[in-house]
């Protein structure tokens, strides 16, 4: 597609519920990325893939937040058993390759647990 | 890890005039990249101006500008000729170089610009 798309743009879950977030690279890119955006504060990195292959999953939060990529274009980030401090905006984002510099971000999905 | 700091939550800014918002950063790299992002209300990170840190002339986008001070740490984005579409929230980004795939961002500065 011509940009990068995630869905759902919002999602409210119940403490205690799993959720599951999409995000749909721009197609070709190699490079996919999620970040977590606390409110009023900057994105974090949560995770890398290159192709299918996750790379980096070293700002992930806790073992309740799983992330994949099985053919290497669609990406699923999952939250297990949902807790208030997960509430944020989480944030996709490709690129061309390791090479490249140009993100492209998705416009997030504002997640809120109550 | 790298820390980059944005010292103004927010500005306000009349239309057609200029406003300048500071970042600094912390880094022991010698080559490294920085990045000014907007994010409206959409949430899009939309990228505005970017600086290798090897390059001594200051990045220009049509009414964008930088400053970059390698020695200080300190990138600023100059913003002239405001217009009401540049109301957003703008935050300032460090990659250690392009094959280091993570950004670091700041807190981030609301920018208002009046009418």
């Amino acid at each position: 597609g011509a940009g990068v798309s995630q869905s759902p743009r919002y999602k409210v879950a119940k403490r205690g519920q799993d959720v599951a977030l999409r995000c749909d690279p721009i197609s070709g890119h190699v490079s996919l990325f999620w970040y977590q955006q606390a409110l009023g504060q900057g994105p974090e990195f949560l995770t890398y893939f290159q192709n299918e292959a996750q790379l980096d999953k070293s700002g992930l939060p806790s073992d309740r937040f799983f992330a994949e990529r099985p053919e290497g274009s669609v990406s699923t980030l999952k939250i297990q058993r949902t807790q208030q401090e997960d509430s944020a905006v989480y944030l996709c984002a490709s690129k061309e390759g390791p090479g490249d510099y140009g993100y492209t971000f998705g416009s997030g999905t504002r997640l809120t647990v109550v | 890890a790298q820390t980059v700091t944005q010292s103004q939550p927010e500005m306000s800014v009349q239309e057609a005039e200029t406003v300048t918002l500071s970042c600094t950063y912390d880094t022991s790299e010698n080559n490294y990249y920085l990045f000014w992002y907007k994010q409206p209300p959409s949430r899009q990170m939309i990228l505005v101006i970017r600086q290798e840190a090897y390059k001594q002339q200051n990045a220009t986008e049509n009414r964008f500008s930088v400053n970059f001070q390698k020695a200080a740490k300190s990138f600023s984005l100059k913003i002239s000729d405001s217009q009401l579409g540049d109301t957003a929230m703008y935050f300032c980004a460090f990659m250690k170089h392009v094959l280091d795939y993570k950004l670091s961002f700041g807190a981030g500065t609301t920018v208002t610009v009046r009418a």
